[in-house]
């Protein structure tokens, strides 16, 4: 089954930085990453998503790039903002099956 | 997006009872699907329920200790069976709105505390 690998687990970064997460996949059959951001106390909330027919997606400051011959994809956060800090998942699928999450990583965002 | 339901929000419960939890969801939906959030953890696949057949179990994850029923395309209930400590953890809801497209939404999940 699908295996998914997330990096880094924790991440700090400076009010304005930029902050980059990264997730490798097992299987070449996934075809649809998305990434959840989770505040303490709530539930995951979709932020944005990439299918594999798209190299890269880009919703104002938030950015996923997808390689899937190297089967990894990436979250880009530019200018980082106290409110970012939460800890993101990211997760794959394909078709008509449930998504299997990374582990997750805990952004801080310092002021 | 749907607005998905969940009930309880938040419980504690005693070692050795079952609680039943509720997901709604506003719209039809073929695909649903329960998670479990140990504290500090990812998120873990329990099962996938289909309207109209069996839930379908990840491995881990048993029918005796996590019955599902699926009585129609808006409803599914997940019932933690003779709970533990090792019980305590957020159980999510979550829908395919898409019908196979993968865009999955989450309940509010139901936070559960074994005493």
């Amino acid at each position: 089954g699908e295996n998914v690998e997330q990096h880094p687990s924790t991440l700090s970064v400076q009010e304005g930085d930029s902050a980059v997460i990264k997730c490798t996949y097992s299987d070449s059959a996934s075809n649809y990453f998305p990434w959840y951001k989770q505040e303490l106390g709530k539930r995951p909330q979709l932020i944005i998503d990439i299918r594999s027919n798209v190299g890269e997606k880009k919703d104002q400051r938030i950015a996923v790039t997808l390689n899937k011959t190297a089967k990894h994809f990436s979250l880009h956060i530019t200018e980082t903002q106290p409110e970012d800090s939460a800890v993101y998942f990211c997760a794959a699928s394909k078709a008509g099956t449930a998504l299997i999450f990374g582990k997750g990583t805990t952004l801080s965002v310092s002021s | 997006s749907a607005v998905i339901s969940q009930k309880p929000s938040r419980d504690i419960c005693q070692r050795g009872t079952s609680l039943t939890i509720q997901c709604q969801v506003d719209s039809q939906v073929t695909m649903m699907f329960w998670y479990r959030q140990q504290p500090g953890q990812s998120l873990t696949l329990i099962a996938t329920a289909n309207q109209g057949s069996e839930a379908t179990y990840e491995s881990g994850f048993v029918i005796d200790k996590f019955p599902i029923s699926r009585p129609n395309l808006t409803f599914s209930t997940l019932t933690v069976s003779n709970m533990s400590p090792e019980d305590s953890s957020i159980y999510l809801c979550s829908v395919d709105l898409q019908g196979g497209g993968n865009t999955i939404y989450f309940g509010e999940g139901s936070w559960l505390t074994v005493v």
